[in-house]
């Protein structure tokens, strides 16, 4: 069965500066998503990056990137220049391509922006 | 356009009690899925629609839990004799067909079994 797994319950940085949340998974599969997900305080899950396990390449949004190591089974979140909109629980996904659609999420890292 | 939307926002019941809580997906998606948030916890999968298929309910934890999709649009998912374990956010999500799209969630219910 796959797991996600997130080390860090909560996490803190100063505004401005840079954070990088942990995220290892374990699976049998060589072909599916992981993804970040942001749940502010109104409870709603929003999409903040995907990646394609069969892309080397490591995805970016803007201020958000991720490490993916596919060999280690590792997909960190590093978001830079910090703000205060970015606080929040953060969650890391799985998904496989084929079959089932469900997404499997990690218990989550809460985040907190220093002003 | 519009987002995922459900109702309740909130919902309290007596341990014992029936509760449905509902879920409108976008317009135009075929995949619908429920998910259950327990407090402090990520989110675990119950159950999953895609067009006409049958459902996939493997994550759903007992026969008290159900859930229907009516004309491939709204979806209920009905918790029938609850108890006190089941008090959680029931959150909504929707995609058009295929792995390679995105989940949209919607706000979620809050239920609290009292």
């Amino acid at each position: 069965a796959q797991t996600v797994t997130q080390s860090q319950p909560e996490m803190s940085v100063q505004e401005a500066e840079t954070v990088t949340l942990s995220c290892t998974y374990d699976t049998s599969e060589s072909d599916y998503y992981l993804f970040w997900y942001k749940q502010p305080p109104s409870r709603q899950m929003i999409l903040v990056i995907r990646q394609e396990a069969y892309k080397q390449q490591n995805a970016t949004e803007n201020r958000f990137s991720v490490n993916f190591q596919k060999a280690a089974k590792s997909f960190s979140l590093k978001i830079s220049d910090s703000q205060l909109g970015d606080a929040a629980m953060y969650f890391c996904a799985y998904r496989i391509i084929q079959g089932a659609q469900k997404l499997v999420f990690g218990q989550g890292t809460r985040l907190t922006i220093n002003p | 356009g519009a987002g995922v939307s459900q109702s309740p926002s909130n919902k309290v019941t007596e341990k014992g009690k029936d509760v449905e809580l509902r879920c409108d997906p976008i317009s135009g998606h075929t995949a619908l899925y429920w998910y259950r948030q327990s407090l402090g916890q990520g989110l675990e999968f119950l159950i999953y629609f895609q067009g006409n298929s049958a459902p996939d309910k493997s994550g759903l934890p007992s026969d008290r839990f159900s859930a229907e999709r009516t004309g491939g649009s709204v979806s209920t998912l009905t918790i029938q004799r609850t108890q006190q374990e089941d008090s959680a956010v029931y959150l909504c999500a929707s995609s058009l067909a295929g792995g390679s799209y995105e989940q949209y969630f919607g706000p979620g219910t809050r239920l609290t079994v009292t």
